[in-house]
This record gives C-alpha cells, structure tokens and sequence, in this order.
C-alpha cells in the first residue's frame, strides 16, 4: 500500500545534538513537507520541497535543515541551534502539477521528539 | 499572508447530536481550496473534507457538512449525528489555487468531545 512512512515515533536528543527525522513516501508526489505541531498552535511549517533537489524555508526555519535528493525521500535534521525541539513532527506529501489542483495532503504518523 | 483562524479551543457535544466548528480565513486570492482535517488520539491527520472557493455548492461527506461563506471568508464544519469517534482535534487548512503543490495553512485547532 502506498503511504508515508516517518520514523523513528519517538526520538531523545540531548542538549547540543543534532538529529534527523526520516520521511519516506512510495505515492509518487512531488511535493512534501515538514510540520511542528505544538500544543494550541496548530501546525506550523519548517520547510518545503516541490521538486527533487530543491526546497523552501517555512515559517519556522530557524534551526532546521533538509534535503532532497530523493523524489521519495525529505529528512529533517534538527539542530543544537533550534532552541527548543521538543514537539510532534509531521510529514507530508502531495501532488504537484498545474492540472491537479487543491489536492489534499497525505500526513505521515508523526515523530515526537523530546529534549532530554 | 493567509491566515486562517478557530476561535473555539474546545468544544463538547452529546452522542447522537449536532455541533459546529466554526473557522474563518484571510486572503486577497480568488483561486484556493479550503480543508478540514481530523487528528484523533492516534495523531494520525486525516481528511474529512475539501472545499473549491469557486463552487458556491457547500461540500459534504456523510455526516460531515461545511458552509462556505466567500464573502464573509468563514468556513464552518457542521457534525451530525456525533459518534464517539468523532472526538479528535479538528483543524482547518487553506490552500492557494494555482497549483497543488502549494503549502497548506492551518489554524489552531478545535478539540471535540463527544459526551455518551
């Protein structure tokens, strides 16, 4: 079955450690995305990709880098710059060409990271 | 920028009746989706229903209902019948038009309770 595969679902960092939430997708979308969700806050966006090798700063950039050098693959590094990490991270996927429009989203199970 | 906002953190229902989610929106686009989404305990996002900004026809799915009211920029998601699968965290989301491959937007979120 095609879907959106995060991993790991739950992720410990200590102070001062980088680490990488994986997002693996088998639909064949061109388009995905990274969320923190934190409470009373909806989902925020930290980066985009609409193409292989090519991605978008969101909103909440800062201490976040990505990659894609995959069509199937969009990993999230947090960094010891992103102050404070502890949320639940969801991945996303959609189609992108100019005659499929408002698609929906297909969301991934989330990673919650904690700072420890 | 879009925004888009829910101005009820919580809301609680009886099984078997009826309850709205309200959420309205801000833009200058004439092309854009609007969405509902459903985040149950599992944190698992899924869709509940999708909205055209250039249909005037309100969309539904089942139980699910929205109003669309363009000109007022609100779009509010009306249960019936609630069961007690239906309590979840709700979110709205909007999307710009012009391809799919566009970021989705979302407010804060409205927690439901379903009371037996």
């Amino acid at each position: 079955d095609g879907g959106i595969t995060q991993s790991p679902k739950y992720l410990f960092r200590k102070e001062g450690q980088n680490v990488t939430l994986s997002c693996e997708q088998n639909l064949n979308h061109d388009a995905m995305y990274w969320y923190r969700q934190d409470p009373g806050q909806g989902l925020r966006l930290i980066y985009y990709s609409q193409i292989v090798n090519d991605f978008q700063k969101g909103d909440i950039a800062e201490g976040y880098s990505v990659s894609r050098e995959k069509k199937e693959s969009f990993p999230l590094t947090v960094t010891s710059a992103q102050k404070n990490p502890t949320a639940f991270y969801l991945c996303a996927s959609s189609m992108y060409s100019p005659g499929v429009k408002g698609s929906g989203y297909t969301f991934g199970s989330g990673t919650r990271l904690t700072v420890v | 920028a879009q925004t888009v906002t829910q101005s009820q953190p919580e809301m609680s229902v009886q099984e078997a009746e009826t309850v709205t989610l309200s959420c309205t929106y801000d833009t200058s686009e004439s092309d854009y989706y609007l969405f509902w989404y459903k985040q149950p305990p599992s944190r698992q996002m899924i869709l509940v229903i999708r909205q055209e900004a250039y249909k005037q026809q309100n969309a539904t799915e089942n139980r699910f209902s929205v109003n669309f009211q363009k000109a007022a920029k609100s779009f509010s998601l009306k249960i019936s019948d609630s069961q007690l699968g239906d309590a979840a965290m709700y979110f709205c989301a909007y999307r710009r038009g012009e391809t799919s491959g566009s970021r989705l937007t979302f407010g804060e979120g409205t927690q439901l309770t379903v009371n037996p």
